[in-house]
């Protein structure tokens, strides 16, 4: 167990609706990372938030949005999806900026 | 051409095997080369990490990096039926703030009694 904890674990929704997954870090990191999981794209870098300011942005969509609590914990907002959405997305945390990432256990979102 | 290129497999050996795990990347700014095992439908896990060229030892496990040839490797000693799973090498890139994990494909594997 990383200490990354993922909300929820699973989510079925349909085309055009929005959802939000949640996370929270390991105790202590001011790092939080998002990255969807698919199976013709892999492993991708979505975005990186340290401290509740966004510090890097991969391949995110402008209908995903991301934001950092005050309590550190993050939330990923996907929105108009649709059926390629389909993924795993997972969260990680790292004590800082440029430390090793812990990931959480990931929330498998289907659309239909 | 992807940043990071990994031999998808799958990668099928008795147990008690030597592995050799490989991935090539093009990116010159890569500085740490990271190690992740996955099981099925679980997130990545930290195996280990090697900071620029040279060997790192932990267990069974050892990474290599070459920089030069961009080439990184893991191999696994003594391979246990526990060890099937896929690996991912991800070249992590830090500049400016920023942290990036560029994952490989990933290769599964399974190593069977």
């Amino acid at each position: 167990d990383s200490g990354v904890t993922q909300t929820p674990k699973h989510l079925i929704t349909a085309t055009g609706q929005r959802v939000t997954l949640r996370c929270s870090p390991r105790s202590g990191d001011l790092s939080v990372y998002w990255y969807q999981q698919s199976l013709d794209q892999g492993l991708q870098f979505l975005i990186q938030y340290y401290n509740g300011e966004e510090r890097a942005k991969g391949n995110i969509l402008e209908r995903f949005s991301a934001q950092q609590f005050p309590d550190l914990h993050s939330e990923l907002n996907l929105s108009s999806l649709e059926l390629g959405d389909s993924a795993l997305y997972f969260c990680a945390s790292s004590p800082g900026l440029s430390n090793e990432q812990f990931f959480g256990p990931g929330t498998r979102l289907t659309v239909l | 051409q992807k940043e990071v290129e990994q031999d998808p497999g799958p990668l099928s050996v008795p147990e008690g095997a030597i592995v050799s795990l490989n991935c090539t990347y093009s990116n010159s700014a890569f500085q740490y080369f990271m190690w992740y095992r996955q099981y099925s439908r679980k997130g990545p896990e930290l195996l280990m990490y090697t900071y620029s060229s040279g060997n790192k030892e932990d267990g069974r496990f050892t990474a290599q990096v070459d920089k030069s040839s961009k080439y990184i490797s893991l191999f696994i000693r003594d391979s246990q039926p526990s060890d099937s799973a896929t690996y991912l090498c991800a070249p992590r890139e830090v500049s400016g703030g920023y942290n990036k994990l560029i994952f490989g494909a990933g290769t599964r594997l399974a190593v069977h009694p």
